[in-house]
């Protein structure tokens, strides 16, 4: 069964740097989403990202967020300059291409990449 | 979107079924609802999603009364491996629709 896939697994950085988070979604998905979960938390949405360019961002979702589709299989989350308050389990998720008004497509999640910021 | 309640948490034994309830008063017309299983350090799986009545698969069923009020989640002859937080979700068909997460139910199956 196709999955989700993401790397690195675990992270950890010093506050103020830049992290790069991967993703490679479900090779005939068309759209893209970054969800975090802090520890004992509820899974947030950051951010979902069809055709190129961003759908939607959460209000967490500030200038220190990018992301990017660098190639045909790959799906970036840039945190520019990591705080404390970044450190959290990072997931990417893939959907296909969405039927408007019929249904919602499932979203797979990868496995997640945890983030500590020292 | 409408908001969701369900319990904090469940306890269960091996070899039972388990019904877990979410209200959702709020429901739009084109609403759908859906569910998904969450184990500890990984990311959300897709259960199961319905828009009314009934739906079955090989994992669980979902019931879903004519109000649409509330929904469901049954899970036949729970094993040890069941044990996980189980959310429900409330959305608006479309292709890039977010995931609005509550706290969930955390399931805890026992020998």
């Amino acid at each position: 069964e196709p999955e989700v896939t993401q790397t690195p697994s675990h992270q950890v950085t010093q506050m103020g740097q830049e992290v790069i988070l991967r993703c490679v979604p479900i090779s005939n998905h068309l759209y893209f989403y970054w969800y975090r979960q802090i520890l004992g938390q509820k899974v947030e949405f950051l951010v979902s990202f069809y055709n190129n360019e961003i759908s939607e961002k959460s209000e967490i979702f500030d200038d220190q967020f990018s992301v990017e589709r660098p190639d045909g299989s790959n799906f970036t989350l840039k945190i520019r300059s990591t705080k404390l308050e970044d450190s959290a389990m990072y997931f990417c998720a893939s959907s296909e291409a969405g039927l408007a008004g019929a249904y919602q497509e499932t979203q797979y999640f990868g496995p997640g990449t945890r983030l500590l910021v020292l | 979107l409408a908001k969701t309640t369900q319990p904090i948490s469940m306890d269960s034994y091996e070899g039972q079924e388990v019904n877990i309830t979410c209200s959702h008063n709020n429901i739009a017309t084109n609403d759908y609802i859906t569910w998904y299983q969450q184990f500890p350090s990984q990311g959300p799986r897709f259960i199961i999603q319905g828009y009314k009545t009934k739906v079955t698969n090989e994992v669980a069923s979902l019931f879903i009364p004519a109000d649409r009020k509330s929904s469901t989640l049954s899970l036949p002859r729970v094993s040890l491996s069941d044990t996980a937080v189980y959310y429900c979700l409330v959305f608006n068909p479309g292709g890039y629709n977010k995931l609005i997460f509550g706290a969930g139910t955390r399931l805890a199956v026992h020998p």
